[in-house]
């Protein structure tokens, strides 16, 4: 089946430092992408959706300039957390959807974000 | 919000018995789908069900939608010790953007 992989799966860092998130389709071409935030023991939030070659449609209550996203490539959309604080510690998880099939998305691994 | 709602927040059963939880939503859909997701993983995609139908099975899953009640179910039969996990319900208003329910903590004791 289609596969959507996340890198890292972990990261620590700074608080002010600038951590990035990739979200890779490894066998199919997606033009649309899916940032999405998780709190410890809460659902998915919808932050982002990452369009290929244009700019980020942001969900309303996001910060765009926070939370930076780039779809340069039909394999690979990145989500870039700006001068991080703790706050910003959370499990991003990103999807893609195949297209044309009408079948579900495929969720990366996620990645857990520790700002110290 | 346009979240949606899952029902029971956290429930836990003994191996063998069956789980359901339900899952009720705002707008309307093209399609929902069923996720899992063990602690701190990523999502596993389990089920999806259309608009147009009303139940849907995949081994010990079954899945109904009444779209009349904007609501949904997940059941799983004999469950297992290996099914604890969170489950969530997302609906895709034909956007491919979805909006998660509040999901179900599953713990299934052996």
């Amino acid at each position: 089946g289609a596969v959507v992989s996340q890198h890292p799966s972990r990261v620590i860092c700074k608080s002010g430092t600038s951590v990035k998130i990739e979200c890779r389709s490894l066998d199919f071409q997606a033009t649309t992408m899916f940032w999405y935030r998780q709190f410890p023991k809460q659902s998915l939030m919808l932050m982002a959706t990452s369009n290929e070659g244009s700019k980020a449609t942001y969900e309303q209550g996001v910060e765009k300039d926070k939370f930076l996203i780039n779809h340069a490539s039909l394999t690979l959309s990145t989500l870039t957390v700006t001068s991080a604080h703790p706050e910003d510690s959370s499990f991003y998880i990103c999807s893609a959807r195949p297209p044309r099939t009408g079948g579900p998305a495929f969720f990366g691994q996620g990645t857990r974000l520790t700002v110290v | 919000s346009q979240q949606g709602e899952e029902d029971p927040q956290a429930l836990s059963i003994q191996e063998g018995e069956n789980a359901t939880m339900n899952c009720s939503y705002k707008t309307s859909i093209n399609n929902l789908q069923w996720y899992r997701q063990n602690s701190g993983r990523g999502l596993v995609h389990l089920i999806l069900i259309r608009s147009n139908e009303r139940e849907k099975h995949s081994g010990r899953l079954r899945v109904t939608l009444d779209t009349s009640k904007k609501s949904s179910s997940l059941l799983i039969t004999a469950s297992r010790a290996a099914d604890t996990a969170s489950y969530f319900c997302a609906t895709d208003a034909g956007t491919y953007k979805y909006i998660f329910g509040t999901g179900t903590r599953l713990k299934v004791l052996a």
